[in-house]
This record gives C-alpha cells, sequence and structure tokens, in this order.
C-alpha cells in the first residue's frame, strides 16, 4: 500500500463549478500534511497547508480527518487557471521521529469554459 | 530574492554516461532535498541533507547514485553509470531549518534527464 494515495483522475469539470479531491495516508503518526500544485511542465508549488481544525483560503478549502487518515481539498468557483495536478504531501515523521516529506501522485484537474 | 535553480534543466545522455546535477538551495534554507519524478510515477524522495550532511539517503535507488553537499550550500546529484530506467525529472528543494513538522519546501524546476 502506498503511504499518501490519491485519485489520479483526471477531473475533468465546467468553469464555476466546486470540486473536492480527497487524499489517503497511511502513517497514523503523521503530524502534518500539505497541498501543492504542479502545473504542466513546471515544479510544485505550496498551494496550503492542512490544519487540524480545517483551514480556509479563497475559494479552497483544505479538511484534515485524522480518524479516517484522509485529507480533502475543496475548490468553489472553479476558474481556467485552477487547471492542475494537485499534489497531497504528507510529512510522515512522528514527534519522535525525522520528517520524511512524501508526496501522492497527484489529482489532475482539467477546468473547461 | 532568488529560488531553488537547478541546471541543467534538461540532459540527454547515452546509457552508461555519466551526468551530474546541480542546485542551488534559496540561500540560508539548511535544508536540502533531492526528488525524482518518472514518467506516470508520483515524485519520489531520494535523500535529505540538514547543511552539509546526509540525513536521510533511505530513497537513494542504488550505489550508482552520489549526491553531495559540500560546504553546506550547492547540491550536485552524479549518476554514473546512467541507465534507461533513470530517466525522469530530478526535482531540488530546500526549506529553512527549525520550521518542524510544518515545513515547507520549495522547489526548483527541475532537470528532465533522458537517457537513451
Amino acid at each position: 500500500r502506498k503511504e499518501v494515495e490519491q485519485d489520479p483522475g483526471p477531473f475533468n469539470v465546467p468553469e464555476g463549478a466546486t470540486v473536492a479531491f480527497n487524499c489517503t495516508y497511511s502513517n497514523s503518526a503523521s503530524q502534518s500534511f500539505f497541498w501543492y500544485r504542479q502545473d504542466c511542465r513546471k515544479e510544485p508549488k505550496l498551494l496550503m497547508s492542512v490544519y487540524s481544525s480545517g483551514n480556509e483560503d479563497g475559494r479552497f478549502t483544505a479538511q484534515l480527518n485524522r480518524a479516517s487518515q484522509y485529507i480533502s481539498l475543496l475548490i468553489r468557483d472553479s476558474k481556467l487557471s485552477d487547471s492542475a495536478t494537485y499534489l497531497c504531501v504528507v510529512n510522515t515523521g512522528g514527534r519522535s521521529s525525522a520528517s520524511k516529506i512524501i508526496f501522492g501522485s497527484g489529482t489532475r484537474l482539467s477546468i473547461r469554459p | 530574492e532568488a529560488g531553488v535553480t537547478q541546471f541543467p534543466s534538461h540532459s540527454v545522455i547515452e546509457k552508461g554516461q555519466t551526468v551530474t546535477l546541480r542546485c542551488d538551495p534559496i540561500s540560508g534554507h539548511d535544508n536540502l532535498y533531492w526528488y525524482r519524478r518518472v514518467m506516470g510515477k508520483e515524485i519520489k524522495f531520494l535523500l535529505h541533507f540538514v547543511k552539509e550532511s546526509k540525513q536521510d539517503e533511505s530513497g537513494m535507488p542504488n550505489n550508482r547514485f552520489l549526491a553531495e553537499r559540500t560546504g553546506g550550500t550547492y547540491s550536485t546529484l552524479k549518476v554514473q553509470p546512467a541507465e534507461l530506467e533513470d530517466s525522469g525529472v530530478y526535482f531540488c528543494a530546500s526549506s529553512q531549518a527549525g520550521q518542524g513538522m510544518n515545513e515547507k519546501l520549495f522547489f526548483g524546476s527541475g532537470t528532465q534527464l533522458s537517457v537513451l
């Protein structure tokens, strides 16, 4: 089983739609979680951290469910510029071990006009 | 402020040749990581430097890969001899020390390596 799993997609949705991605992680000791965005042929860039209480940044909302070991990303009122691959990233280090940052394989999102 | 820079952006070599990739992290970032993405697969961890020391090299595929970070500034990743399965995009990332579990990585634009 992969340490971080994502639905690869692609998700193809119309502009203005709401879309959600999930990601599951296997190491229950994982302490921190992030969503990165990767545009075609570019490097990954941090989109947002994911906090236990859930957090929002404009049209983007991230949620963490520790009991079920999954993370979600919700994009509201999607724009053409949101088309990208979204990478779920987990720091699998625990409090007593060194951090180790693991990437999911990414979910491709395509927004159509 | 300059971001993470990688050189070359592309490299095409023949099987059996040697290639050296370079990464210049953001100035002042003690943590430096190498990752690799092969076609259709996830970005995989290769190794992690803290300053000039190898903190974790558990992701290095085999002894054909050698990473160095002399002086704790830039890093090189050498593949010798290169094999076909080494083809992929090699990303370097850096981060500040002391962030603990909230460590945020800044990536370079990667080196696309093609082994023919």
